[in-house]
């Protein structure tokens, strides 16, 4: 079963914009992390921002910000102030405390316009 | 500071013969060490994963394999690929406060 879903598969933002890219999970295990990482053109794998479930508020890295909604099991990822350089594919991932993997979503293609 | 990279950065074979991708950290000792396969538009497969030398668990069936012959080197093997084989592989080592994974920059497969 799709444990995490991402159901944009493309968004659009103007740059200077906030945009927010949705992820939702699925799980049983009471303690799980949440992860966003962005694969630019290049193809590396960034990682951006981190959110256990145990923790009480939103995690933020710099633009990046975690809107964590544990009882919709949401996890979405918050841009503030897009710019150029946003422009990538964006996964959210999950592993939860009973496995090593990370659960990876099938992505989210931004793409930030002038 | 820890460093992960891995090679060929690119890569065309054809269908039958062999293959090895390598993947080396640096920095850190004794890594959770991660093979993912991602193939054109979708999202990452994990397909092996290694707790320590000689240590490899398989998440997925088939006919690649992995080795861990040192703390911080990471294998990726076939003896013959298949088509199906190709796709991005991408090898990463677990850090950080929450077990974020960091990867390297990606090996490109093609199979004709």
């Amino acid at each position: 079963a799709q444990k995490i879903t991402q159901t944009q598969p493309g968004m659009f933002v103007q740059e200077k914009e906030a945009v927010t890219l949705d992820c939702t999970y699925d799980t049983s295990d009471p303690s799980y992390g949440l992860f966003w990482y962005k694969q630019p053109s290049s193809g590396e794998m960034i990682f951006l921002i981190y959110q256990g479930s145990y923790d009480q508020q939103n995690a933020t890295e710099g633009r990046y910000s975690l809107n964590f909604q544990k009882a919709r099991k949401s996890a979405n990822l918050v841009i503030s102030a897009s710019q150029l350089g946003d422009s990538a594919m964006y996964f959210c991932a999950m592993r939860e405390i009973s496995g090593y993997a990370l659960n990876f979503g099938k992505g989210t293609s931004l793409l930030v316009t002038p | 500071s820890q460093t992960i990279h891995q090679w060929p950065a690119t890569l065309v074979q054809p269908v039958g013969s062999p293959l090895s991708l390598e993947c080396t950290v640096e920095g850190t000792s004794n890594p959770n060490l991660y093979w993912y396969r991602q193939a054109a538009g979708r999202g990452l497969q994990l397909l092996f994963y290694s707790v320590g030398i000689g240590q490899i668990s398989s998440e997925v069936p088939q006919n690649l394999s992995a080795s861990r012959p040192q703390d911080r080197q990471f294998i990726l093997s076939s003896k013959k690929l298949l088509l199906s084989d190709s796709g991005f592989y991408l090898c990463a080592w677990e850090g950080g406060y929450g077990g974020e994974l960091f990867f390297g920059e990606g090996s490109r497969l093609t199979v004709l």
